[in-house]
């Protein structure tokens, strides 16, 4: 079974408009990170949240980490074509590697 | 943030040949470092975890005959896919983990696309 479920697996969405991904576990998490890879590169890490409830801001990524650390979102506003990617949420199991959910690929239309 | 480098970035071997690919650490050390496979439109599977002066320990189904890993040096690691054949055509990631920084963060390769014919 796999530790974090992603939804969508997919999103196509117009320049301009709003999109939210989700990632979601029954484990309780001491950290998240989220990362962005574009076709043919290693995944980026985009944020690392620890704190329940925490919230970052990325300029137009907004990060969002569960009040019980099971959950965390990733919310675009006004996605652009450069926010084309693969979305992947990724967390430390017990034996101290990098897992990674399933993925969210977006794609933004100009 | 930190730098990982990978080489080749890509190559085609023929099928039954031996393919080394390099995972470089280049501005921190890295005692342990990972590798990843990814197909098409897929996420991120584990392969291996990479250990300085020890031995690799895989994931479960991963061939370590198959995919051999030398963590030679701190800033090095090496994975060889050897006598490789069309279905191991990939793209192979590593990553290696800076302990200077927060949180266990995690810097990826560019990955190298494996090709066999």
């Amino acid at each position: 079974t796999q530790l974090l479920e992603q939804s969508p697996q997919f999103l196509s969405i117009q320049e301009g408009e709003n999109l939210t991904v989700y990632c979601n576990s029954s484990s309780v998490f001491s950290s998240l990170q989220w990362y962005r890879q574009e076709p043919g590169e290693g995944p980026v890490l985009l944020v690392t949240v620890v704190t329940g409830g925490e919230v970052k801001k990325l300029k137009r990524l907004t990060f969002q980490f569960g009040d019980a650390r099971k959950d965390s979102s990733l919310h675009i506003t006004a996605a652009q074509p450069g926010d084309t990617g693969l979305y992947l949420c990724g967390i430390w199991d017990s034996w101290g590697k990098l897992q990674f959910g399933a993925g969210t690929q977006v794609v933004v239309t100009p | 943030g930190a730098v990982v480098s990978q080489h080749p970035s890509r190559v085609i071997c023929k099928s039954g040949t031996s393919v080394k690919i390099e995972c470089r650490s280049l501005d921190f050390q890295a005692t342990t470092m990972f590798w990843y496979r990814q197909f098409p439109k897929q996420s991120l599977m584990l392969m291996a975890t990479s250990n300085e002066g020890s031995k690799a320990t895989y994931e479960q189904g991963v061939e370590k005959d198959k995919f051999l890993i030398n963590h030679a040096s701190l800033t090095l690691s090496t994975l060889t896919v050897t006598s490789a054949h069309p279905e191991d055509s990939s793209f192979y990631i590593c990553s290696a983990r800076d302990p200077t920084s927060g949180y266990n963060e995690q810097f990826f390769g560019p990955g190298t696309r494996l090709t066999v014919l």
